[in-house]
């Protein structure tokens, strides 16, 4: 089925690890994004490629970084992780006249 | 700059009744608002959206109408069903170039008990 596929589903890490969230669409959108939920929080942004080729950041990104490899994949890394990265990340993708399509998530909790 | 504002949840409804979640707005020049749904363990999904005030976006019995004039986007449904039981996001995204951006409130938990 067309859509957003996140990998992994779930992860655990150990304080200062590292590792990437792959997430890769079919849609042929232009835009993704990568976004985390937090209780309470709702949802944060965290970087956003508005197309092939650029980044920028949102709202939350320190202690991140992401690469748009091509059309189709938009990837987010963690360093050196931290206790405060524990959460719910969410990967999306849209076209500028239409809403988001979400991936199904990936729980990762940093210990 | 853009902020969006929920009710506070959670809400528990008895089935087969009446819903409203609110949701007000702040936001600069002519923003479309959506709601989305999240259920259990999965992500997002689109329930409905408006791009101009006084537009009418509906879906799967749930309605919303975007009012410029009090900034509100709250959702209703006449009828609501357990399957109904999920957490309910609003949110908005500004219009014009290079506006990519959702802006979500903090979402509200709807269960709905037989």
């Amino acid at each position: 089925n067309a859509g957003v596929t996140q990998t992994p589903k779930f992860q655990v890490l150990k304080t200062g690890q590292s590792m990437t969230l792959q997430c890769a669409q079919d849609m042929n959108h232009n835009s993704m994004y990568w976004y985390r939920q937090d209780p309470g929080m709702g949802l944060r942004l965290i970087y956003y490629s508005a197309s092939e080729g650029t980044t920028d950041k949102g709202e939350v990104p320190n202690g991140y970084n992401v690469s748009r490899l091509n059309k189709r994949e938009f990837s987010l890394r963690l360093e050196s992780a931290a206790p405060s990265q524990t959460s719910v990340y969410f990967c999306a993708s849209s076209e500028v006249d239409y809403g988001y399509t979400f991936g199904s998530g990936t729980r990762l909790t940093v210990v | 700059g853009n902020s969006v504002t929920q009710m506070e949840g959670p809400v528990t409804l008895s089935e087969e009744a009446f819903l409203t979640i609110n949701c007000t707005y702040t936001a600069t020049g002519y923003p479309s608002l959506f709601w989305y749904v999240q259920y259990p363990g999965e992500g997002l999904q689109l329930l409905l959206k408006a791009t101009k005030a006084d537009d009418k976006g509906s879906n799967k019995g749930f309605e919303a109408t975007y009012r410029k004039e009090t900034t509100s986007f709250h959702l209703e449904k006449g009828s609501v069903q357990v399957s109904d039981s999920a957490v309910y996001f609003c949110a908005l995204r500004n219009s014009g170039a290079g506006s990519y951006q959702l802006t979500f409130g903090k979402g509200t938990k709807l269960s709905v008990i037989p």
